[in-house]
């Protein structure tokens, strides 16, 4: 049984380009959600896919949106990037449950 | 507004020793609790989770944890660290399991032979 898998593992963009992550949910799971986790910091949350709809977010701007397919996969979009978005993207899905964590993507921004 | 401190950045224990990583949270009301592991350049694993009834709960790889309702608190504790337990250790809080998890600045554990 997979669990959470995410894509690409690691990844580097410059300033101002646009970013796409994937990720594909543990087996079961509908709900998906996407956190950012800064050097030395704890996970934040950006956002949670449901039903395809976005059902909550974190405290983050537009230039992150995302967007969940019929098969509950989900992608996180990050456009105009800058220096500070440099992070570890971690996916976590659940169905009525805890959070199952992917091993994330780890974006650096140049 | 709710947010999760994990006082401890880094604690250094030696194999064998006992071990508490402390917890404390703020939440308008009793919050579902959880611990998480993560290992360099891994995801978040779930250690144990408390959602009611019993305060002291067990989980995985031999911790368990506390939950102290006067104190706002859910410590994790483990008896006899081993070295494959070093590793960055997350306390989280959520109204459910279907809404926001918020996560402490985590504690890096360092195991000495």
């Amino acid at each position: 049984d997979a669990g959470v898998t995410q894509s690409p593992t690691h990844l580097i963009k410059t300033r101002g380009q646009q970013v796409t992550l994937r990720c594909s949910p543990k087996s079961g799971h509908d709900t998906v959600s996407w956190y950012q986790q800064a050097l030395g910091q704890g996970p934040q949350f950006i956002f949670q896919y449901y039903e395809e709809e976005e059902r909550q977010r974190g405290n983050f701007p537009d230039r992150f949106s995302g967007h969940q397919f019929p098969n509950y996969s989900s992608e996180l979009n990050v456009n105009a990037l800058l220096l500070g978005d440099s992070a570890l993207y971690l996916c976590a899905s659940s169905h009525s449950s805890p959070l199952h964590f992917g091993n994330g993507t780890r974006l650096t921004v140049t | 507004a709710q947010s999760v401190t994990q006082p401890d950045i880094h604690i250094t224990v030696s194999e064998g020793a006992s071990l508490e990583l402390r917890c404390n949270y703020s939440y308008g009301a009793t919050p579902y609790l959880f611990w998480y592991v993560q290992s360099p350049g891994q995801g978040l694993q779930l250690l144990l989770k408390y959602f009611s009834g019993d305060t002291l709960v067990q989980g995985i790889k031999g911790f368990e944890a506390e939950f102290k309702r006067s104190q706002s608190s859910f410590n994790l504790r483990k008896p006899s660290v081993h070295w494959s337990d070093a590793a960055e250790y997350f306390c989280a809080v959520a109204l459910n399991t279907g809404n926001q998890f918020y996560f402490g600045t985590g504690t890096s554990l360092t195991v000495i032979p």
